[in-house]
């Protein structure tokens, strides 16, 4: 079956400490997105990337990094410089041609 | 820049009633697309309806429909005959065609159904 799969579902970490989200897709979409979302707060974009090796910032980039080498795979690195790291965070990729956007099951990271 | 705006926090509807959620937004744009997500307690994000705005006609799918005025920026879904399983946050989102297809979200709408 095709879709998008995140790991883990829970991440804890220590404050200080880098962190990476993983995130695959297999339905060969050139596009992907990481969002983060927060208790009373719609999803807001981080990073996106239209097509492997080149991608950019959403509105909330400070405190996070990204890569893109394989269509299939793009890893969120959240870094200590992220004041407020704790939040569930959703990858999401599209074809580009219906503008629909399809979602993993999300990661919840709690740093303390 | 494109905002969204849901004003509604939370709802709630009888079960087999109807009711509808509002969402407006603000853009500059003539050619984009609109959606109504829901994501229920598991967290996963489900495309429930989406409304190109070059199309006059609104969109439906079988008990969700949406109310499209495009003069006014505003896109609201109703969802009849409401089923228990229909209680989750809805987002309202916007896209504009033709860029990097990102979206831009509303802070949602919390809808409960009470049996």
């Amino acid at each position: 079956d095709g879709g998008i799969t995140q790991s883990p579902k829970y991440l804890f970490r220590k404050e200080g400490q880098n962190v990476t989200l993983s995130c695959e897709q297999n339905l060969n979409h050139d596009a992907m997105y990481w969002y983060r979302q927060d208790p009373g707060q719609g999803l807001r974009l981080i990073y996106y990337s239209q097509i492997v090796n080149d991608f950019q910032k959403g509105d909330i980039a400070e405190g996070y990094s990204v890569s893109r080498e394989k269509k299939e795979s793009f890893p969120l690195t959240v870094t200590s410089a992220q004041k407020n790291p704790t939040a569930f965070y959703l990858c999401a990729s599209t074809s580009g041609r219906a503008y629909e956007q399809y979602f993993g099951p999300g990661t919840r990271l709690t740093v303390t | 820049a494109q905002t969204v705006t849901q004003s509604q926090p939370e709802m709630s509807v009888q079960e087999a009633e109807t009711v509808t959620l509002s969402c407006t937004y603000d853009t500059s744009e003539s050619d984009y697309y609109l959606f109504w997500y829901k994501q229920p307690p598991s967290r996963q994000m489900i495309l429930v309806i989406r409304q190109e705005a070059y199309k006059q006609q609104n969109a439906t799918e079988n008990r969700f429909s949406v109310n499209f005025q495009k003069a006014a920026k505003s896109f609201s879904l109703k969802i009849s005959d409401s089923q228990l399983g229909d209680a989750a946050m809805y987002f309202c989102a916007y896209s504009a065609q033709g860029g990097s297809e990102k979206l831009v979200f509303g802070k949602g709408t919390k809808l409960t159904v009470n049996p």
